[in-house]
């Protein structure tokens, strides 16, 4: 069966650090991959996705990136974090080579709450 | 942009009523999908409906994709305090991987 990870769970970081938010899938080949954000209580924030390793889309401009350098591990980073960066990631994942348009179901990791002080 | 407003953002219940939540947009959607989430975790899956005026039951969960494929509506009936949770929508377009979430409608059934 197909697991997906992400850690740290909790973090709180200066304004101004780096981030490193890390995340696996395991037991499938070639997933979709995404990053979302979601402000306490609110829908998500879709900030990037990943159909292969090194193919990165950026849905909103700001100042975090996103990096896939294998299969089924995804990242999400920043040089300088701010303080509008709080809030709770969630990294998620669908099947490989089924666009929207088919229904894919998105499941979805643990999450990562990040506070930025 | 492609946006997805739920309304209400909040509803407060006593246990036993119905409600409905719905999920709006002025863009085509393929595919529609109705997450729930509890505090702390991430979303699960309840229903995904691909075809305009498409009906779907789930046990007291009744999910409908509107003809126009732009809106949906969740509803439930006889509320329990077990159904409580953030309730989100998210819409695919074919032809694209992405996936937008709604707004979300915080649910609290109260017993």
């Amino acid at each position: 069966s197909q697991t997906i990870h992400q850690w740290p769970a909790t973090l709180v970081q200066p304004v101004g650090s780096p981030l490193s938010l890390e995340c696996t899938v395991e037991g499938t080949s070639n997933p979709n991959l995404y990053w979302y954000r979601q402000a306490a209580g609110r829908g998500l924030q879709l900030l990037f996705y990943s159909v292969g390793i090194g193919q990165i889309s950026s849905e909103v401009p700001q100042n975090l990136s996103a990096s896939r350098p294998q299969d089924r591990q995804f990242i999400l980073s920043s040089k300088k974090l701010l303080l509008s960066d709080s809030g709770f990631y969630l990294c998620a994942w669908s099947a490989p080579h089924r666009r929207g348009g088919s229904g894919n179901t998105i499941y979805f990791g643990e999450g990562s709450w990040l506070t930025v002080v | 942009t492609q946006l997805l407003e739920q309304s209400p953002q909040f509803l407060s219940i006593q246990e036993g009523e119905n409600l409905t939540v719905y999920c709006n947009s002025s863009s085509v959607f393929s595919s529609l999908q109705w997450y729930r989430q509890e505090p702390g975790e991430g979303p699960v899956l309840l229903v995904t409906v691909v075809t305009g005026g498409e009906v779907k039951k789930l046990k007291r969960l009744t999910f409908q994709f509107g003809d126009a494929r732009k809106d949906s509506s969740l509803h439930i009936t006889a509320a329990q305090p077990g159904d409580t949770g953030l309730y989100l929508c998210a819409g695919g377009t074919s032809g694209t991987y992405k996936y937008i979430f709604g707004t979300g409608t915080r649910l609290k059934v109260l017993a």
